[in-house]
């Protein structure tokens, strides 16, 4: 069974500060994916990282995907209160079934102003 | 097509009634993937559907749970005799192709059972 742990589960910060958030497991992806969920909404996909190493940019949010596939890291810099929410990572296994998921609980933001 | 829509929002049901949940893929989508996510819990995949048929339901309950998606009209997940512990929120999310690059989920369905 494929897990992925998130930490932390829960995050406050003051707003203009720099956060990170992890996102870790024991097996290998063949690309791990990052959503904000807002309550009462759905997911919505911020990046999906494919290649280990691999670094993107969106904005104010830096998303790495580790060397050997098995863990993310998301940054965020200066952190607004618009960030606020559940930043959830989804990995997709290699081979058949690549299409189904494998969740995180979750870390959950809040940006005091 | 503005994008995954669910409906309803939210359902209440007592204990042994029937519920069904509904969902219209993106335009152009003709692949539907329905995730639930318990409370405090991660997202847990149900089903991969096609139209007309189902690819993956490895992830349902073998009881109760049974979904489609027809030729015409929405995906549809159906659960019979509903108990307590459904209570959750059901997404569905669809692709044009089958992908692991990312879905476009809808804002779900919250059932609550009484």
């Amino acid at each position: 069974t494929q897990l992925l742990e998130q930490s932390p589960q829960f995050l406050s910060i003051q707003e203009g500060e720099n956060l990170t958030v992890y996102c870790n497991s024991s097996s290998v992806f063949s690309s791990l994916q990052w959503y904000r969920q807002e309550p009462g909404e759905g997911p919505v996909l911020l990046v999906t990282v494919v290649t280990g190493g691999e670094v993107k940019k969106l904005k104010r949010l830096t998303f790495q995907f580790g060397d050997a596939r098995k863990d993310s890291s998301l940054h965020i810099t200066a952190a607004q209160p618009g960030d606020t929410g559940l930043y959830l990572c989804a990995g997709a296994k290699s081979g058949a079934g690549s299409y189904q998921l494998t969740f995180g609980k979750g870390t959950k933001l809040s940006v005091i102003p | 097509n503005a994008g995954v829509m669910q409906n309803p929002r939210h359902l209440v049901r007592r204990r042994g009634q029937e519920a069904r949940l509904r969902c219209s893929p993106m335009k152009g989508h003709s692949h539907v993937y329905w995730y639930r996510q318990l409370p405090e819990e991660g997202l847990k995949f149900m089903v991969y559907l096609q139209k007309e048929n189902i690819i993956d339901e490895s992830g349902m309950p073998k009881e109760r749970f049974s979904a489609e998606f027809p030729k015409e009209g929405p995906s549809i997940l159906r659960i019979q005799q509903v108990v307590r512990g459904d209570s959750a929120a059901y997404f569905c999310a669809s692709s044009p192709v089958p992908t692991d690059y990312g879905y476009t989920f809808g804002s779900g369905t919250r059932l609550t059972v009484v």
